[in-house]
């Protein structure tokens, strides 16, 4: 198997930039996906292929890539961003998801 | 529109056995990969194991390796998930995702159940 690594929190105030990182060396090979899970809620995918967001995701979310390092941006935090985030990849290895990143906006 | 429901048992012992179900609706079932992914209350998510769509490809994640067995009825719209010789660290919440693709390898889940509370205790 392999690791995914996020800063275990982010703090933003709203109307406010935030962005997650994921590290791994998949990355720089395969496309990083992520998800946002409200409290007591499941997860909902808000980025797919690195940079691509599903129609019913806000534009506030972009996604981004560089080597083996991912990166989700929230520009104009909102105070219903408030969530835990996880990115994800698979490859022959298998699938992984990160270790996740509380996103605090305040 | 897609709908993902879990259910099974939600208490067993120590070295017990549990089985989950998922029934699917709103898409083609043998046409997508299948995943359970389980979350400890208050920690991360973790890839348990996936099935292709035509359920002869599996794979597991490496804590349940061995002990769980993942399997899907095709004319029922049903995935499973056979849990053997539990842990307590296997209480989580255990979701249910459809993926994206036929194949798992390279698919990432797209849509989820909200998810089904096994509690390991004696």
């Amino acid at each position: 198997s392999y690791e995914l690594t996020q800063p275990p929190s982010v703090s933003v105030s709203p109307g406010q930039t935030a962005s997650i990182t994921c590290s791994g060396d998949v990355l720089s090979r395969k496309f990083g996906y992520w998800y946002q899970q409200k409290s007591g809620q499941a997860p909902v995918l808000v980025i797919y292929e690195d940079t691509k967001r599903p129609s019913d995701i806000s534009e506030r979310f972009s996604g981004s890539k560089s080597g083996a390092v991912a990166t989700l941006t929230i520009s104009g935090a909102q105070m219903e961003d408030e969530a835990d985030y996880y990115c994800y990849s698979t490859d022959s290895r298998g699938n992984v998801f990160g270790t996740g990143t509380k996103v605090t906006v305040l | 529109e897609v709908h993902l429901l879990e259910s099974g048992g939600a208490l067993v012992q120590p070295g017990g056995s549990l089985r989950l179900s998922c029934a699917a609706s709103g898409f083609s079932f043998s046409s997508y990969a299948m995943s359970w992914v389980r979350q400890v209350p208050g920690k991360g998510l973790e890839w348990v194991a996936g099935i292709n769509g035509g359920g002869g490809t599996t794979n597991y994640g490496d804590s349940v390796k061995g002990r769980f067995s993942i399997s899907r009825d095709n004319s029922q719209d049903t995935v499973y998930l056979h849990m053997d010789h539990v842990r307590v660290e296997d209480t989580a919440i255990y979701y249910c995702a459809r993926l994206s693709y036929y194949d798992f390898w390279s698919a990432y889940p797209g849509h989820w159940g909200q998810g089904h509370l096994v509690t390991v205790s004696s």
